[in-house]
């Protein structure tokens, strides 16, 4: 089973700060796709950024950046020049386009509770 | 472009009431999800629907019910339901190829008494 972890459940930073959200996840698959996920207490989910598996580059999007490690399962994510409206939970996710048929659903982690103070 | 559409934003339930929430999407997708999201646990898929007529359990599917109407609209019943279905619900679509993740409703928080 594919499985994603996020072991912070809550983390905290200063307004304008950087900070590192942690994620790995578990998979047998080569051709897959990783996700953040943004949750602010609006409650809607609005995606943040994406890496394909196969792309060795980090996905950037303005101030948000992911730090990729293909074989340690790892995909971490870091917002620099942090903004009060950054608070929110972030969700690790995860999908998988299987070769042999099967249908792709996306597995998200249980989230990381980021506040930013001022 | 209004997205997915979830309809009601809140409910309250009694024990054993039934009730389904309703989902719309109009971008022409093909493939459509149920989640639930309970503190401590993320979102975790009741039933997904990947095209016009189909339909699967997810990780959660006991209690729940689903109906892919057509390409727009995937409901989802609670036929009796119990203080553990006390939730926020949330629709998704998405291409066939999800590799660009899902859009998402704005939930559904279902609080059954």
């Amino acid at each position: 089973a594919q499985t994603v972890t996020q072991s912070q459940p809550e983390m905290s930073v200063q307004e304008a700060e950087t900070v590192t959200l942690s994620c790995t996840y578990d998979t047998s698959e080569n051709n897959y796709y990783l996700f953040w996920y943004k949750q602010p207490p609006s409650r809607q989910m609005i995606l943040v950024i994406r890496q394909e598996a196969y792309k060795q580059q980090n996905a950037t999007e303005n101030r948000f950046s992911v730090n990729f490690q293909k074989a340690a399962k790892s995909f971490s994510l870091k917002i620099s020049d942090s903004q009060l409206g950054d608070t929110a939970m972030y969700f690790c996710a995860f999908i998988s386009l299987p070769t042999q048929g099967g249908s792709e659903k996306l597995v998200f982690g249980k989230g990381t509770k980021l506040t930013v103070n001022p | 472009n209004a997205g997915v559409t979830q309809t009601p934003k809140f409910q309250v339930l009694k024990t054993g009431q039934s009730m389904t929430l309703q989902c719309a999407q109009d971008m022409n997708h093909n493939s459509m999800y149920w989640y639930r999201q309970d503190p401590g646990m993320g979102l975790r898929l009741i039933y997904y629907s990947a095209s016009e007529g189909t339909t699967d359990k997810g990780e959660v599917p006991n209690g729940y019910n689903v109906s892919r109407l057509n390409k727009r609209e995937f409901s989802l019943r609670l036929e009796s339901a119990a203080p553990s279905q006390t939730s926020v619900y949330f629709c998704a679509s998405s291409l066939d190829r999800a590799n660009y993740g899902y859009t998402f409703g704005s939930g559904t928080r279902l609080t059954v008494v």
